[in-house]
């Protein structure tokens, strides 16, 4: 079984620029999150959908950050413009259902802002 | 006051030692209590989960959940330097997000 796919690995961008990170989940997965991962913390929610509406972005930067997924399938997150503190590592994750099952993650996208 | 604390480390252990790893959160509305592995430069894996209170063996590994006291353990025996990595307790109510600690770094020294 393919796991979660994300593109690129490593992106480093100026500040004020804009960036956009790829997802592509498991097979048949309905649910998909986003995270983000500050060196040396525990990730963090950034959004949640189950097949293409979004359950919680409650904690998503929206004047910076938006995020679709594509006909329940495919994500792209993007940052624009992007701030020195947004510099971590952005973690797809996917699951069968959002209710109590395992969330697979994906390797990330490392984000370096300078 | 963070939903979950947990110490960060690092740990560092030699061969074969028995290992606690340890997390406190403050919502009693947690049911699932879930531990993640990440290795350096991956994402987090699940290791196990427990469902309410008890405990739950895998293993090496053992989940311990203590409800009315909010405090989550993970225990590993006879520790691998493979088990080297970043252990993260992440508790939630079923259907919501769930809330990661910080991460216990963890090195096991052959």
């Amino acid at each position: 079984e393919a796991g979660v796919a994300q593109s690129p690995r490593y992106k480093i961008i100026e500040k004020r620029q804009s960036v956009a990170f790829w997802c592509n989940p498991i097979s048949g997965h309905a649910t998909l999150y986003w995270y983000q991962q500050i060196l040396g913390q525990g990730p963090k929610l950034l959004i949640q959908f189950q097949n293409n509406g979004v359950v919680d972005d409650s904690q998503l930067p929206k004047d910076r950050f938006s995020a679709e997924r594509l006909k329940g399938v495919d994500s792209t997150l993007k940052i624009q413009p992007a701030k020195l503190e947004d510099s971590a590592v952005y973690l797809c994750a996917s699951s069968v259902t959002g209710v109590g099952t395992e969330a697979f993650f994906g390797q990330g996208t490392r984000l370096t802002v300078v | 006051q963070k939903e979950v604390e947990q110490d960060p480390g690092p740990l560092s252990v030699p061969e074969g030692a028995i290992v606690s790893l340890n997390c406190t959160y403050s919502n009693s509305a947690f049911q699932y209590f879930m531990w993640y592995r990440q290795y350096s430069r991956k994402g987090p894996e699940l290791l196990m989960y427990t469902y309410s209170s008890g405990n739950k063996e895998d293993g090496r590994f053992t989940a311990q959940v203590d409800k009315s006291s909010k405090y989550i353990s993970l225990f590993i025996r006879d520790s691998q330097p493979s088990d080297s990595a970043t252990y993260l307790c992440a508790p939630h109510r079923g259907g919501s997000r769930l809330t990661f600690g910080e991460g216990t770094q963890l090195t096991v020294n052959p």
